[in-house]
């Protein structure tokens, strides 16, 4: 099946910093989405974003689908940010998710 | 509109027992899909219905089952319950493919 890898799987910011998470996936997507875990455990949609560009406030993505990558980009960070990252994609085989290893986000005030 | 509904948020069994679990999809979606959440396995599919059809299945035993009703709700059960099966169990309802949307979950302990 597809896989999926995030990078880096740890990252601890100083409010107000910048950062760029990482999605990498093996085989072409029909679906490609971005989310943030918050401390209870739900899954809150970011973004839905299986090709090109798009920007909600400080956050945006890009996802360069020939190239099998998606980034997230967090811009002036702030503390309610911290969680975890999740990038999940529907590959060919069914319309099921297929998640990464998500990127533990820290940002410090 | 409402969002993804799971019912019961928290449950704590004893091995051998068994679970049911519920969740109801936003209004107008038919697709639902199950996934569990283990801090060592990470995030992974257990199964999708659509229009009371399971149309995807995950690499899970058999002790894991689902059902969908005319309604979309879902309910899935898991029998024989094992100190493994304690996890977070999410669920997920979209129109069939397309964007996914997230119940808060059902966090499961096994004694």
């Amino acid at each position: 099946g597809i896989q999926v890898e995030q990078s880096p799987p740890d990252l601890i910011l100083q409010e107000g910093a910048n950062s760029t998470l990482r999605c990498n996936f093996s085989d072409s997507v029909n679906n490609l989405q971005w989310f943030h875990q918050n401390p209870w455990g739900q899954l809150i949609n970011l973004f839905y974003i299986p090709s090109g560009t798009k920007q909600n406030g400080r956050l945006s993505a890009t996802t360069v689908a020939t190239e099998r990558y998606s980034l997230l980009y967090i811009s002036s960070s702030q503390t309610t940010d911290s969680g975890v990252y999740f990038c999940a994609v529907v590959g060919n085989a069914g319309n099921m998710l297929t998640f990464g290893g998500g990127t533990r986000l820290m940002v410090k005030p | 509109k409402a969002g993804v509904t799971q019912t019961p948020r928290y449950l704590i069994k004893t091995r051998g027992q068994q679970v049911t679990l519920s969740c109801s999809p936003i209004s107008g979606h038919r697709s639902v899909s199950w996934y569990q959440q283990t801090p060592g396995q990470g995030l992974q599919f257990l199964f999708e219905y659509f229009s009371e059809t399971q149309r995807n299945k995950g690499n899970f035993p058999g002790r894991f089952s689902g059902r969908q009703f005319s309604n979309s709700r879902s309910e899935m059960n898991v029998s024989t319950l094992e100190l493994g099966d304690s996890a977070l169990y999410l669920c997920a309802s979209s129109l069939g493919a397309g964007q996914a949307y997230f119940g808060a979950g059902t966090r499961l302990s096994v004694l």
